[in-house]
């Protein structure tokens, strides 16, 4: 079951500027995280955020969450070339055991 | 240094040899789970394992098998391997069932001819 879903699915930007990406899920959730993945590399977390939150920061991010919508939001402030890389948002299912990864964006930061 | 080893790293088979994928972590996690990635459908979830000797079936499990004799090791089992397998395997773990902070391996990519 497909729980996260990013969009866009691709997004290229230039330096500099601000990336947002949305995720949107099904069912409820206890939390929902971000993730990083340069090309082929095993993901890396970014942040987390409980359901009972509804935004958090943490240096250049920033993401949202509106449960009542199902949804969350990405935002890398002032992106650097370095930022390029694919960004899943997870959620875990109702029973908090299954992990559910949506299909990425990919973030192309252009000098 | 705390981590999620995973091996081999790459790996090329032919259909029917049964192989397996070593996940190691050294974190003392109890929580650890295996992805496949394919182009276009992001991670999802083989299986996964909440303790020793509890594991549980996620959204592809069909022609995979773990096993969780120890802690720190949740190896992945193809008994039969077929063409449509070949992908690209993450193990990850995490500290326990709140599903906080999963930490990734560096992914396993698998040929199968």
């Amino acid at each position: 079951s497909q729980q996260g879903e990013e969009d866009p699915q691709a997004l290229s930007i230039q330096e500099g500027e601000n990336a947002t990406m949305n995720c949107s899920y099904k069912t409820s959730i206890n939390n929902l995280q971000w993730y990083r993945q340069n090309s082929g590399r095993g993901l890396v977390h970014l942040i987390l955020i409980r359901s009972n939150e509804r935004e958090k920061h943490s240096g250049r991010l920033r993401v949202t969450l509106d449960t009542s919508k199902k949804s969350s939001s990405l935002l890398i402030t002032a992106s650097r070339a370095a930022d390029t890389a694919s960004y899943f948002c997870a959620t875990d299912d109702n029973y908090g055991q299954n992990f559910v990864f949506g299909p990425g964006t990919r973030l192309s930061v252009l000098p | 240094e705390a981590q999620v080893t995973q091996n081999p790293r790459y790996l090329i088979t032919v259909t029917g040899k049964k192989l397996t994928v070593t996940c190691s972590q050294n974190m003392n996690h109890e929580y650890m789970s295996w992805y496949r990635q394919d182009p276009g459908l992001g991670l999802r979830q083989i299986y996964y394992s909440m303790n020793v000797e509890v594991t549980d079936k996620g959204d592809v499990p069909e022609g995979y098998k773990v096993s969780r004799k120890e802690k720190r090791n949740f190896p992945l089992i193809l008994e039969s391997p077929s063409p449509n397998q070949t992908s690209l395997y993450f193990c990850a773990s995490s500290r326990d069932r709140d599903q906080e902070t999963q930490y990734f391996g560096p992914g396993t990519r698998l040929l199968v001819l």
